[in-house]
């Protein structure tokens, strides 16, 4: 089955600048990407989809990139806030499945 | 929470009870979903339904149960034979079944079972 990889370890950054956080994947590659952002003891919210022909995705302050050949994605957000701060998930769909990693969780320091 | 809801948000169980929890949306979406989320780990799918009165075991499905009689409904029976049950149980739904490039998944709040 499909396996998640994101960095366990809490990012901690100050205020204003830019985070960006890492999902990588093993074997079959999906025919997109999905990030969302989960706050303790609540369910996770979408925030970005990303397809494997799209090379970049944008909303706001938010960017997402997907590199089929690395297998890899980066999820970054610019002029980082305090209200930033929360866990981030990845998620690949394939063969009809959503496979989730175990999340980043990001702390933003005024 | 996107029009899932969830209840109980808490609920505790003694050893060797069956326990249901329930799940409800009213966003008129085909499909759901059953997850669990453990400390430190990535949601792991227990249910999925892609429509009424049809569903298929997810990864870790041993020790639960599920049914679909309604399309705004999709409850999660938590059997005695789960060694493990104490988590916090997310369900899901979205647009979309087999198929759909955009499908996205809206979450409920969420319930945190404990075993006692």
């Amino acid at each position: 089955s499909q396996k998640i990889e994101q960095n366990s370890e809490a990012l901690n950054i100050q205020e204003g600048k830019t985070a960006t956080l890492t999902c990588n994947y093993t074997n079959y590659s999906p025919a997109y990407l999905q990030w969302y952002r989960q706050d303790p003891g609540r369910g996770p919210v979408f925030l970005l989809l990303i397809r494997e022909n799209e090379k970049e995705k944008r909303k706001e302050r938010l960017k997402v990139t997907f590199d089929t050949t690395l297998k890899q994605s980066l999820f970054h957000i610019t002029a980082s806030q305090p209200a930033d701060s929360a866990t981030y998930l990845c998620a690949l769909y394939n063969f009809n499945k959503f496979y989730f990693g175990s999340g980043t969780k990001l702390n933003v320091k005024p | 929470d996107g029009g899932i809801t969830q209840s109980p948000k808490y609920l505790f169980r003694k050893e060797g009870q069956n326990v249901t929890l329930s799940c409800e949306q009213n966003l008129n979406h085909d499909a759901m979903y059953w997850y669990r989320q453990d400390p430190g780990q990535g949601l792991r799918l227990i249910y999925y339904s892609q429509i009424v009165n049809d569903f298929q075991k997810g990864d870790i499905a041993e020790g639960y149960s599920v049914s679909r009689e309604k399309k705004e409904s999709f409850p999660l029976t938590v059997t005695s034979a789960q060694k493990n049950p104490t988590a916090f149980y997310l369900c899901a739904s979205s647009p979309r079944g087999s198929g759909g490039l955009t499908d996205t998944q809206y979450f409920g709040p969420g319930t945190r079972l404990t075993v006692l």
